[in-house]
């Protein structure tokens, strides 16, 4: 059964850079079928898509965030992380990482369904002085 | 753009709920997803591909529509199904982007 967690500071000063890491286990996030997101809900709010990691080296990330976004794996650690510059206190939310829902249809073939079945427990980040 | 109507929805356990999603431009593929929410849960998968139930989601949610129109029913409101729901969209810049949601709350 795949977990993810997430883990890293709760609190962030301004201008700095918001860095998290998710610790994958039960699965490979070299295994190059899935692709591992992240996702933030800022307090009271919906669901905003950050940007993802696939085959442990392709990203792929939200216009609205791109320019202040990094994704990176870590395969020997089996860890993807996050890192977001020049915070703001706009910036404070749950932090999630995800993973994709994938089909398999026999003979090695599979598909992502664009959906995302499993989910950490999220973390706070406060970004304040 | 994704838009959810309606914004809170008042009813009875046991009652039906009806949900709408509508898309600002078709849904590429159909890939329209459902999830619930809890306080201070993560969402949790029930509908994928805009009709198919994710696994361990009992069959009382039931997801439909194609385009840019989709509905999430269900039948017979348990306790345990008050909550908030969230429609998702896959696109192509960004590439998921999420509706604002709708909270079912008891009446």
């Amino acid at each position: 059964q795949v977990h993810l967690q997430e883990s890293g500071p709760g609190l962030v000063q301004p201008s700095q850079t918001l860095s998290l890491t998710c610790t994958v286990s039960g699965g490979s996030i070299s295994s190059g079928d899935h692709n591992w997101s992240w996702i933030r809900q800022h307090p009271g709010k919906g669901l905003e898509w950050i940007g993802y990691l696939y085959n442990s080296g392709t990203t792929h990330y939200n216009p609205s965030l791109k320019s202040r976004v990094t994704i990176s794996g870590d395969t020997a650690k089996n860890q993807f992380s996050l890192r977001l510059s020049s915070v703001t206190a706009a910036d404070t939310a749950v932090y999630y990482c995800a993973r994709d829902l994938v089909k398999y249809y026999g003979s090695g073939s599979y598909s992502s369904m664009a959906a995302f079945d499993i989910w950490g427990q999220g973390t706070m980040v406060t970004v304040s002085s | 753009v994704l838009t959810q109507s309606p914004g809170t929805l008042s009813l009875s356990p046991g009652e039906r709920a009806t949900l709408s999603c509508r898309a600002s431009q078709n849904v590429l593929s159909n890939y329209l997803a459902w999830y619930q929410q809890k306080p201070g849960q993560p969402p949790r998968l029930l509908i994928y591909s805009a009709s198919s139930r994710a696994a361990g989601i009992p069959d009382r949610f039931n997801g439909s529509g194609s385009g840019t129109d989709f509905t999430l029913t269900i039948n017979r409101l348990d306790p345990e199904d008050f909550a908030v729901y969230y429609c998702q969209q896959y696109g192509s810049s960004p590439r998921f982007t999420f509706g604002p949601g709708t909270k079912i709350e008891i009446k």
